[in-house]
């Protein structure tokens, strides 16, 4: 059980095009879902916390014009990177939180590679 | 502001020996994590150590949390190649709710025949 599915594994655009990624819990409800975005070679960055039917807390630093995080539903959140450029190519991974599991453990999805020509 | 230092950073050991890792956090929390990631993948979830005192072991890996150090460790017991991996430990900050995790630098373990 707790797992978390990404869509697309990997993604290749151009710069100024924008991309979506899906984050899925597949057999749970997550209230909470996590976005971190990690570069090469580095640690995970948390960028925002979003809560279903809610809008999406971003920490310090991240444009949330930019990274766009909707959680529409308890098992489905998406983050659109707008205007992609070649600097937000990375690593992107959400975790979800299980709602009503135990407080903190978050599951990680497979993460989702983007690089921008 | 919560911040979690690793070391080492990268390690290189040899088979069949033994080592740690430590993970240190500089205010109080409840909860810590040591995740494993391969290159090219996901985390993955080793332990959640929730208690001062806290021992976990999972095969050659033994992790335990000292909360009043603000210490953790992660041991590893006769390394083989199979657990050579980046290792992160992260910390939970928050207190009570669902919260966000603060993660170390990872461990680059490296270990050979």
């Amino acid at each position: 059980g707790a797992v978390v599915s990404q869509h697309p594994s990997w993604v290749i655009c151009k710069s100024g095009t924008s991309v979506k990624i899906e984050c899925r819990s597949l057999d749970f409800q997550a209230t909470t879902m996590f976005w971190y975005r990690q570069f090469p070679k580095q640690s995970l960055m948390l960028m925002a916390t979003s809560n279903e039917g809610s809008k999406a807390t971003y920490e310090q630093g991240v444009e949330k014009d930019k990274f766009l995080i909707n959680h529409a539903s308890l098992t489905l959140s998406t983050l659109t990177v707008t205007s992609a450029h070649p600097e937000d190519s990375s690593f992107y991974i959400c975790s979800a939180g299980r709602t009503g599991g135990a407080v903190g453990t978050q599951y990680f999805g497979p993460g989702t590679r983007l690089l921008v020509l | 502001e919560l911040k979690v230092e690793q070391n080492p950073l990268f390690l290189s050991m040899q088979e069949g020996k033994n080592y740690t890792i430590y993970c240190n956090y500089s205010t109080t929390s409840d909860r810590l994590y040591w995740y494993r990631q391969d290159p090219g993948k996901s985390l993955e979830s080793l332990f959640v150590l929730l208690s001062n005192g806290a021992v976990k072991q999972e095969g050659r890996l033994m992790a335990s949390l000292d909360t009043k150090a603000r210490l953790s460790t992660l041991h590893i017991t006769a390394a083989v190649h199979d657990l050579s991996a980046t290792y992160f430990c992260a910390v939970g900050n928050y207190g009570g709710s669902q919260g966000n995790l603060i993660f170390g630098k990872g461990t680059k373990l490296s270990v050979k025949p």
